[in-house]
């Protein structure tokens, strides 16, 4: 059973629309994080939060923003989605302990 | 400027023979290393890790070996199973940040 949730699965959507992803998980973690993954790539942090009201931006550069109101839920929306946004998003939370960070099943995203 | 790098996209193995993955990397600072699974439409699962102050760890079938002099770490499968058959990453961080830096991934096809 998985402890982070995220939704929707898929979505197809049409430029310039705002969008949300979202992210919940239900383990206790301080942190929590966004990665992009397109095929074949590696996986890109974009943002990240280790504790409630605290965001820092990634190591690869995103339109994107994400807020930290409560500490299981961990948004992220594109105010003016666009084709380059088409990719998948994977959310993730840690402890900061031993086994790194458990992944939701991700979002694939595609703008139209 | 990629700090961890799986130069192979793909494997291909026999069932129970000895699948052999590997990564380098490029940054000293790195002591603590991940492997994680993943099936498609899936986020990654954790495998097994390793800190700098080993060179081997076991569990069960998987076993990661670390040169650090190298920079270069292999996970090894013994033996391989055709539900093994899945991308695998190798990650990388360092002490003070809970952040991962992710190779490109090695899809690994076990043969029935």
């Amino acid at each position: 059973e998985a402890d982070i949730y995220q939704t929707p699965r898929y979505l197809v959507i049409g430029t310039g629309k705002k969008i949300t992803l979202e992210c919940s998980q239900t383990m206790g973690h301080d942190k929590m994080y966004w990665y992009q993954q397109d095929p074949g790539m590696e996986l890109h942090l974009i943002h990240y939060s280790y504790g409630v009201n605290s965001t820092e931006k990634g190591d690869l550069s995103s339109e994107s923003t994400v807020s930290r109101i409560r500490t299981e839920h961990f948004p992220l929306t594109l105010e003016s989605a666009r084709p380059s946004h088409t990719s998948q998003y994977l959310c993730a939370s840690s402890s900061g302990g031993a086994y790194g960070y458990t992944f939701g099943s991700g979002t694939r995203l595609t703008v139209v | 400027d990629q700090q961890v790098k799986q130069n192979s996209p793909s494997l291909s193995v026999q069932e129970g023979r000895i699948s052999i993955l590997n990564c380098d990397y490029t940054n000293s600072m790195f002591d603590y290393f991940l492997w994680y699974k993943k099936y498609p439409a899936e986020g990654p699962t954790f495998l097994i890790s390793i800190s700098s102050i080993k060179d081997k760890n076991e569990d069960g079938r998987f076993t990661v070996f670390l040169n650090k002099s190298a920079k270069h770490l292999s996970l090894h499968i013994v033996p391989s199973q055709p539900g093994d058959s899945a991308v695998y990453f190798c990650a990388a961080s360092y002490s003070g940040t809970y952040k991962y830096i992710f190779g490109t991934g090695t899809r690994l096809k076990v043969l029935a």
